[in-house]
């Protein structure tokens, strides 16, 4: 079965403390593996696709890694604006159609 | 300004009544997607629609209805046989490459 974990559920860092969220993926015919950040009461916002393994995407504080299995987004130095839910999401096919498979998420709490 | 909009930002449904949410995207994508998302746990698709006129259940289906009359909109009906609708919907678009989404709708039930 199609499956995405993300950990830790939560996390709480000290600014400027440098760490890693870790999405773990078992998806049949990947096609692309997706970062979010969701900020309470709004919609995910797109940060990252990833397609093969080895393949590295950075935005301002955000790095974005991917292996046949994992996914990782190094963090760092973060500043308290940082602080979200992260998603991480992977595409795969549901019969002839495409399809994503979202993992719950990781709430990112930076301190100041 | 492209993007995606979802209105009304908050909805209040009484018990045995039909509600309608609005999705409106100008990115003139072809695929559109509703979600519905409840504290603790990832997205879970409800309806999604590749093409115009058509659409698929996804894997929450009951209890809603989609229509897909317009490529531009996909609006997700909340019908009295879903009992458990409390939730924040969101509504995506988009297709191989990602999706995007809209801002939610929260839907409340009196």
């Amino acid at each position: 079965e199609d499956q995405v974990t993300q950990s830790p559920e939560a996390l709480r860092l000290q600014e400027g403390e440098s760490s890693s969220l870790n999405c773990s993926y078992t998806v049949s015919g990947l096609r692309g593996l997706f970062w979010y950040r969701q900020d309470p009461g709004k919609g995910p916002e797109f940060l990252f696709t990833l397609y093969s393994a080895g393949e590295e995407k950075e935005k301002e504080r955000l790095k974005a890694t991917l292996t046949k299995k994992e996914s990782f987004l190094h963090i760092t130095a973060p500043k308290p604006e940082d602080s979200a839910t992260y998603l991480c999401a992977a595409g795969g096919t549901r019969g002839r159609d495409d399809k994503i498979i979202f993992g719950k998420g990781t709430r990112l709490h930076i301190l100041p | 300004d492209g993007g995606i909009t979802q209105s009304p930002k908050y909805l209040f449904r009484k018990e045995g009544q039909n509600v309608t949410l609005s999705c409106e995207q100008n990115l003139n994508h072809d695929a559109m997607y509703w979600y519905r998302q409840d504290p603790g746990q990832g997205l879970r698709l409800i309806y999604y629609s590749q093409i115009v006129n058509d659409f698929q259940k996804g894997d929450i289906a009951e209890g809603y209805s989609v229509s897909r009359e317009k490529k531009e909109s996909f609006p997700l009906t909340v019908t009295s046989a879903q009992k458990n609708p409390t939730a924040f919907y969101l509504c995506a678009s988009g297709g191989r490459e990602t999706q995007y989404f809209g801002p939610g709708t929260r839907l409340l039930v009196l």
